[in-house]
C-alpha cells in the first residue's frame, strides 16, 4: 500500500542552524501539507501546498519557514534559523484531489526535530 | 483559540465494551469532520469521517455521530479491542478552495483493557 515517507526520523540541531525536513508524498497525490506537534500538545496545521505554491499558511509559518517541491517526488520544509521552540514532531501529509467525498489526508511517520 | 476541543485527555474501557470519545467544536464554518488514530512514533491514521450534511456514519466497529446544533461529535467503537488502544484525534475542516486546512483537537488517549 502506498505511504508517505519522511526523512530523517530524528534531527538534532543547534539553535540558529538551518534544517530541511524531507517528505515523499504518495505519488498521485496533489495536495501536500505540513503539520507539527509539540510534545504533549495538539497537531497544528502549518501550511498547505498545491500546484507548486502555498495555498494557506498558519501564523506559526513565519518567514523562517519555507516549503518546496524541488522535483516530482520530494516535498521539503525548511526552517532557516531554528529556535528552541521549533522542537516538535513534524508531520507531512498528502491528499488525492480526486478522493471526492472521502477527503482523507495520509500522514507520514513524522520527523522529530530537537533544537539544542 | 481551541476551535476543536476534546475535553477528556484519557479514557479506559474494558475489552468488548463500547468506547465513546467526544469532541466539541466552535467554528460553524466547519463542514467536514474526521477522526484520526495515532500510535506512538507513527503519524496520524485516518479512521472515519462525516460530512456536515449527515448525522451518522458507520464503518464496521466505528460510528461517528454529529450533532450540528450542539456542535458536538462523538466516535463510538464497539466492541472495543486491545488493538484500539491509541490516541484519537478529532479534526475538522472548512471549505478552502479544494485543499483542506484541518484543525485538530488535543486528542484522547484510549486504553482498552483486556
Amino acid at each position: 500500500e502506498p505511504e508517505v515517507t519522511q526523512t530523517p526520523s530524528h534531527q538534532v540541531t543547534q539553535m540558529g542552524q538551518e534544517v530541511i525536513l524531507r517528505c515523499v508524498p504518495i505519488s498521485n497525490h496533489l495536495y501536500f501539507y505540513w503539520y507539527r506537534q509539540i510534545l504533549g500538545q495538539k497537531v497544528e496545521f502549518l501550511v498547505s501546498f498545491y500546484n507548486n505554491e502555498i495555498s494557506e499558511k498558519s501564523e506559526i509559518f513565519d518567514d523562517q519557514f519555507s516549503v518546496e517541491r524541488p522535483d516530482g517526488s520530494n516535498f521539503t520544509l525548511k526552517i532557516r534559523s531554528t529556535k528552541l521552540e521549533d522542537s516538535a514532531m513534524y508531520f507531512c501529509a498528502s491528499e488525492d484531489v480526486t478522493s471526492g467525498f472521502l477527503r482523507e489526508q495520509f500522514f507520514g511517520p513524522g520527523t522529530r526535530l530537537t533544537v539544542l | 483559540d481551541q476551535q476543536v476541543k476534546q475535553n477528556s485527555p484519557s479514557l479506559s474501557v474494558q475489552e468488548g465494551r463500547i468506547s465513546i470519545l467526544n469532541c466539541d467544536y466552535t467554528n460553524s464554518m466547519f463542514d467536514y469532520f474526521l477522526w484520526y488514530k495515532k500510535y506512538p512514533a507513527e503519524g496520524p491514521t485516518f479512521l472515519i469521517s462525516i460530512s456536515s450534511i449527515k448525522d451518522k456514519n458507520e464503518d464496521g466497529r466505528f460510528t461517528v455521530f454529529l450533532n450540528k446544533s450542539a456542535k458536538h461529535l462523538s466516535l463510538h467503537i464497539v466492541p472495543s479491542q486491545p488493538g484500539d488502544s491509541a490516541v484519537y484525534f478529532c479534526a475538522a475542516s472548512s471549505p478552502s478552495g479544494g485543499y483542506q486546512k484541518v484543525t485538530f483537537g488535543t486528542g484522547t488517549k484510549l486504553q482498552v483493557i483486556p
